[in-house]
């Protein structure tokens, strides 16, 4: 049973730079996208991006000129970060494997970590 | 981006109501549609993909329908363990887009 778990400062000031790992268990990291989505408390869910295991990414235009991703498959790591943050990126943030269903663009999110929360704030 | 509107945004019901969630996108997205639970305090969990297609272990009271841009989520008879938020999610193109959640309720 692949298990995924996020870790990171749970606090980030101001115009500074989020930073999060997802560690994978139970499963390799190769040959599956791996995405990060954020939900504000109270709110709905928002897909940061993702990135392929061959270091391959694809971000949300939103997001996309704050956000980094990268992989490190020897450590089943894949990680995020959040350039200039402000208060409205305070959120859970999750990591989640996305699963191909062979046809078309049939993808689904099969697993999820457990999320952590981070707060922005000064 | 493609919009994703469900209906309603919340509802109270009983134990043993049949329940029917609604998600319209703004473009056709064919069948490429998701739907999610959310129970508080906790990551979401896949219920269904591809708009019907109900994953392994998911009690078979959920149902999927739906193509094009009209898509619903339907619960035969709430059970005490349904009380959640349920989510719809398209990957017909990124970003993929959720819907805003419907949260279930006790009546």
């Amino acid at each position: 049973q692949v298990q995924l778990q996020e870790s990171g400062p749970g606090l980030v000031k101001p115009s500074e730079t989020l930073s999060l790992t997802c560690t994978v268990s139970g499963g390799s990291v190769s040959r599956n996208y791996w995405s990060w989505i954020r939900q504000p408390a109270g709110k709905g869910l928002e897909w940061i991006g993702r990135i392929y295991s061959g270091g391959s990414t694809n971000y949300n235009p939103s997001l996309k000129s704050r956000v980094t991703m990268s992989v490190d498959t020897s450590k089943r790591q894949v990680s995020l970060k959040l350039e200039s943050v402000t208060v409205a990126d305070t959120a859970m943030y999750y990591c989640a494997r996305e699963e191909y269903y062979g046809s078309g663009n049939l993808w689904s999110f099969d697993f999820w970590g457990q999320g952590t929360l981070v707060t922005v704030s000064s | 981006d493609i919009q994703m509107t469900q209906s309603p945004s919340s509802l109270s019901a009983s134990v043993g109501d049949r329940v029917t969630i609604t998600c319209r996108a703004s473009q056709s997205i064919s069948d490429y549609l998701n739907w999610y639970q959310q129970k508080p305090g906790k990551a979401p969990k896949l219920l269904i993909s591809a708009a019907s297609n109900l994953q392994s272990g998911v009690p078979s009271r959920f149902s999927g329908r739906g193509s094009g841009t009209d898509f619903t989520l339907t619960i035969s008879s709430l059970q005490p363990e349904d009380f959640a938020t349920y989510h719809c999610q398209q990957t017909y193109s990124t970003p993929w887009t959720f819907g805003q959640g419907t949260k279930v309720d006790f009546k």
